[in-house]
């Protein structure tokens, strides 16, 4: 079955430097991939998608992701860290044959300090 | 308000009470998904309803789970003989059709509700 697995349930940056959050993916077809965040008391929202256009992929709030087929990998970057930022992202993906529902990893929680 | 709204938003009961859980979805999104994300863990698909079609019930974990919904509009999860197991964040979720996920990925995501059993 298809899955993702976020490598790192916390990370933790400083104001300004760089966000790396990382998901990898397990599929034998290519994938349509998500990334959601949940900020503090508020529901998921979609932060970016890959459905085979580009392979880098910009999103919301400054994030991109880069499909890299090689490494089953669609990590996620920012530049620059805000404190507002904090808050946990998951990964997902479409499962092939189950495009009714999104498979999500275990997230990821970013803690930004000043 | 415009957004995917469930209640209660927090539910403690005790081992062995029935829950029901209530989601109104987005006006206009016919499909709606329950999910349940446990402490620490991803969000874990229960069960998905696409308009009249029949739902999709193959993430229900027992068969003391059950969720309806009524036409395109508020739908019920209601967990049985409520375990201590069953203690998470139940989030609804709702978009316009089931090929929106292929086109755009976008769930649109109540705050949850939150179960204790204690």
């Amino acid at each position: 079955a298809q899955s993702v697995t976020q490598l790192g349930s916390h990370v933790s940056v400083s104001e300004g430097a760089l966000v790396l959050l990382r998901c990898n993916y397990s599929s034998s077809v290519p994938p349509y991939l998500f990334w959601y965040v949940q900020y503090p008391n508020q529901g998921l929202q979609l932060l970016l998608k890959y459905t085979s256009a580009a392979t880098l992929v910009k999103g919301i709030n400054g994030f991109e992701a880069e499909f890299k087929k090689s490494e089953t990998s669609f990590h996620l970057t920012k530049p620059s860290a805000h404190m507002s930022d904090a808050a946990e992202y998951f990964c997902a993906v479409i499962p092939s044959g189950g495009y009714n529902k999104l498979i999500f990893g275990a997230g990821t929680r970013l803690a930004v300090h000043p | 308000g415009a957004g995917v709204s469930q209640s209660p938003s927090n539910k403690v009961t005790e081992k062995g009470k029935d829950v029901e859980l209530r989601c109104d979805p987005i006006s206009g999104h016919t499909a709606l998904y329950w999910y349940r994300q446990r402490l620490g863990q991803g969000l874990e698909f229960l069960i998905y309803f696409q308009g009249n079609s029949a739902p999709d019930k193959s993430g229900l974990p027992s068969d003391r789970f059950s969720a309806e919904r009524t036409g395109e509009s508020v739908s019920t999860l209601t967990i049985q003989r409520t375990q201590q197991e069953d203690s998470a964040v139940y989030l609804c979720a709702s978009s316009l059709e089931r090929v929106a996920i292929l086109n755009t990925g976008e769930l649109f995501f109540g705050e949850g509700s939150r179960l204790t059993v204690l």
